[in-house]
């Protein structure tokens, strides 16, 4: 299988955890983009990265959050001292620079802080 | 402030009839738009896309209409299946080349048999 793979799928944490998920995106995709989606809303752009770039980050919703994508290939978000607030879905994608329009998502990960 | 507007939350629509999902914008710099398939528990999967110089994409049976006076756009799916029971979102992006896409709040496509 070759497309965007995210772990885990779901993950359960106290409020006050810090929690990481990860995002393997398509081999060749040089663009990485993380989303949020809550009940009954669309995705929310978060944060996105061209190669080991971020390019820009103004969107992650408090300095509680932060993403890497170390070597250009991977990569992960963080949300230190969770929140209930932030229980949602966290979706990657990812694009290949010369044709980017087009996103390819991940099944995301499934949020629940207690 | 909504930049991307989806008012129908839900649609129905009988088996092998058609099926029209619309979408409302007001950022006159979006230029490149996608309509995505969520089916629960997955990501977005992509549909069909148009870009802001065309007004018409069709794709088997999927074609998506832009009207950039009117700040509209629309997706049509014939003849409609059960399968395509689904939410659906419009998502919208300017012209800063990274793509990052507004998505509107989806609409719930069910097709009765």
């Amino acid at each position: 299988d070759t497309g965007v793979s995210q772990n885990p799928r779901h993950k359960i944490t106290k409020r006050g955890q810090n929690v990481t998920f990860r995002c393997d995106p398509i081999s060749e995709h040089n663009r990485l983009y993380w989303y949020r989606q809550t009940l009954g809303q669309g995705p929310e752009f978060l944060t996105y990265f061209q190669n080991e770039a971020q390019l820009e980050k103004s969107r992650l919703l408090s300095d509680r959050f932060s993403a890497e994508r170390p070597k250009g290939s991977f990569s992960t978000l963080e949300i230190q001292r969770t929140e209930q607030g932030d229980s949602a879905m966290y979706l990657c994608a990812s694009s290949l620079l010369l044709s980017g329009e087009k996103l390819f998502f991940g099944s995301g990960t499934q949020l629940s802080v207690l | 402030d909504q930049q991307v507007k989806q008012n129908s939350p839900s649609l129905s629509v009988q088996e092998g009839r058609i099926s029209i999902l619309n979408c409302d914008y007001t950022n006159s710099m979006f230029d490149y738009f996608l309509w995505y398939k969520k089916y629960p528990a997955e990501g977005p999967t992509f549909l069909i896309s148009i870009s802001s110089i065309k007004d018409k994409n069709e794709d088997g049976r999927f074609t998506v209409f832009l009207n950039k006076s009117a700040k509209h756009l629309s997706l049509h799916i014939v003849p409609s299946q059960p399968g395509d029971s689904a939410v659906y979102f419009c998502a919208a992006s300017g012209t800063s080349g990274t793509y990052k896409y507004i998505f509107g709040t989806g609409t719930r496509l069910k097709v009765l048999a």
